[in-house]
């Protein structure tokens, strides 16, 4: 098992640009969560999804969007990146029945 | 906003002392608590969890967890120069989210 896995790993990006960040998992865990991390900080929760077809909105969710066609792929999408969007960002996987949130290693997005 | 509070500064420690963190919550609806570790750098991992009044052992580390008073503690036994990190504090709602602390920074000089 490959567990969580993001792409890519690091990025910067121009004001104003658009990007999607990957999320994969191979768990068939129907939860699926996107986190930001600045500096110092702990981690926020931009949104959400209890399966497939299925998102709601976080505790940040403003600029960003997602779509969840598969269990397996949950990808975050940027519109109009702005420097206040430079973080860590974590995707997260969980099984229902189960206590443990899998992280993935994390995207360094960078906007300038 | 549901709240998770964490207001110590970084701690330092002395190799095989005893490490405490504390979290305080503000959902008295919460009914599961998490710690989470995380190396500069890495992504946050589960230590510990738990779910009812009193006191959890899992090898070094004891969560406590008190409802009445909104708060769940961290102690670290026989503190590793391994275990500097960042903990992070957790709580999760009836809609299965966890809201997190900013989390608090151990040193362990060995």
């Amino acid at each position: 098992n490959a567990g969580v896995t993001q792409t890519p790993k690091f990025r910067i990006l121009k004001i104003g640009q658009s990007m999607t960040l990957q999320c994969t998992q191979d768990m068939n865990h129907n939860y699926m969560y996107w986190y930001r991390q600045d500096p110092g900080m702990g981690l926020k929760l931009i949104y959400y999804s209890v399966g497939a077809g299925i998102t709601d909105k976080g505790e940040v969710p403003n600029g960003y969007n997602v779509s969840r066609s598969t269990t397996e792929d949950f990808p975050l999408r940027l519109e109009l990146a702005a420097p206040s969007q430079t973080s860590v960002y974590f995707c997260a996987s969980r099984d229902p029945k189960g206590d443990e949130q899998y992280f993935g290693p994390g995207t360094r997005l960078t906007v300038t | 906003q549901k709240e998770v509070e964490q207001n110590s500064g970084p701690l330092s420690v002395p190799e095989g002392a005893i490490a405490s963190l504390n979290c305080t919550y503000s959902d008295r609806g919460s009914q599961s608590f998490f710690w989470y570790r995380q190396y500069s750098g890495k992504s946050p991992e589960l230590i510990m969890f738990i779910y009812s009044n009193g006191d959890k052992e899992d090898g070094r580390f004891t969560a406590q967890l008190n409802k009445a008073s909104q708060y769940v503690s961290l102690l670290i036994r026989d503190s590793q120069p391994s275990d500097s990190a960042t903990y992070l504090c957790a709580v999760r709602d009836g809609n299965n989210r966890l809201a997190f602390g900013k989390g608090n920074q151990v040193v362990v000089i060995p």
